[in-house]
């Protein structure tokens, strides 16, 4: 199974700063053929679905605001929040669709204000 | 606009079975992959299965391999989960995930969720 390992747990950040959210999985995520790396971000707020943010590593989704950006390749991935707006609380998620046995989540970084 | 809608979910006793459902609509159903997805109280989330936009190739995880069957019908844009000989570690919120049109693990919208709790 590819182990997806986010940190930190949880993080406070002020209205307005950057919030960082880093994901490393156990094995490399690119996909040589297509150059491609098969991981996404998901925002999960209470008592709401999750909601896909960004795909392909960096893709955001339709919709998703820009300061939501997604980085990184192979094994070492970044989420990050450019400036942070007090509707952004909630848990993010990093998972992996390389491999479909299993796909499998990062534990959840839970982000609030400051 | 795309919706899912799940059903199903209820309070059942150890050994029993359920099956849940997700109605979708707003999009080709059967152009896609779906998925199922939980959260168990507290915990974060889990993959439990997914199935190809023709039923043709299906994954699960292994917790699961044996005691839950995903299947679709593409007639009536319905998703399903067969979960049998449950365990009370399959108490969760279960939702039902829209795949990509071309990859298999890109949970690109969600339902809002149905609760399984397993009890005695």
């Amino acid at each position: 199974d590819i182990v997806m390992t986010q940190s930190p747990d949880s993080l406070a950040v002020s209205l307005g700063e950057r919030a960082t959210i880093n994901c490393q999985s156990s094995q490399s995520l690119l996909y040589s053929s297509n150059n491609k790396n098969y991981l996404s971000w998901y925002q999960h707020k209470p008592g709401q679905p999750p909601k896909l943010l960004i795909y392909w590593a960096s893709t955001r989704a339709s919709g998703v605001p820009d300061r939501f950006s997604g980085s990184g390749s192979g094994t070492d991935f970044t989420l990050t929040i450019s400036s942070l707006q007090a509707e952004d609380v909630a848990v993010y998620y990093c998972q992996q669709y390389y491999s479909t046995l299993p796909l499998t989540f990062g534990g959840g970084t839970k982000v609030e204000i400051k | 606009e795309v919706q899912l809608v799940e059903s199903g979910g209820n309070l059942v006793q150890p050994g029993g079975s359920l099956r849940l459902s997700c109605a979708a609509s707003g999009f080709t159903f059967s152009n896609y992959w779906m998925n199922w997805v939980r959260q168990a109280p507290g915990k974060g989330l889990e993959w439990v299965a997914t199935i190809k936009s023709d039923g043709g190739e299906k994954y699960d995880v292994a917790s699961v391999r044996g005691r839950f069957t995903i299947s679709r019908d593409n007639a009536k844009n319905t998703l399903y989960l067969q979960m049998n000989s449950l365990r009370a570690e399959d108490t969760a919120v279960y939702y039902c995930a829209r795949g990509s049109l071309t990859v298999a693990g890109i949970f690109e919208y969600w339902g809002q969720g149905t609760p399984v709790t397993v009890s005695s």
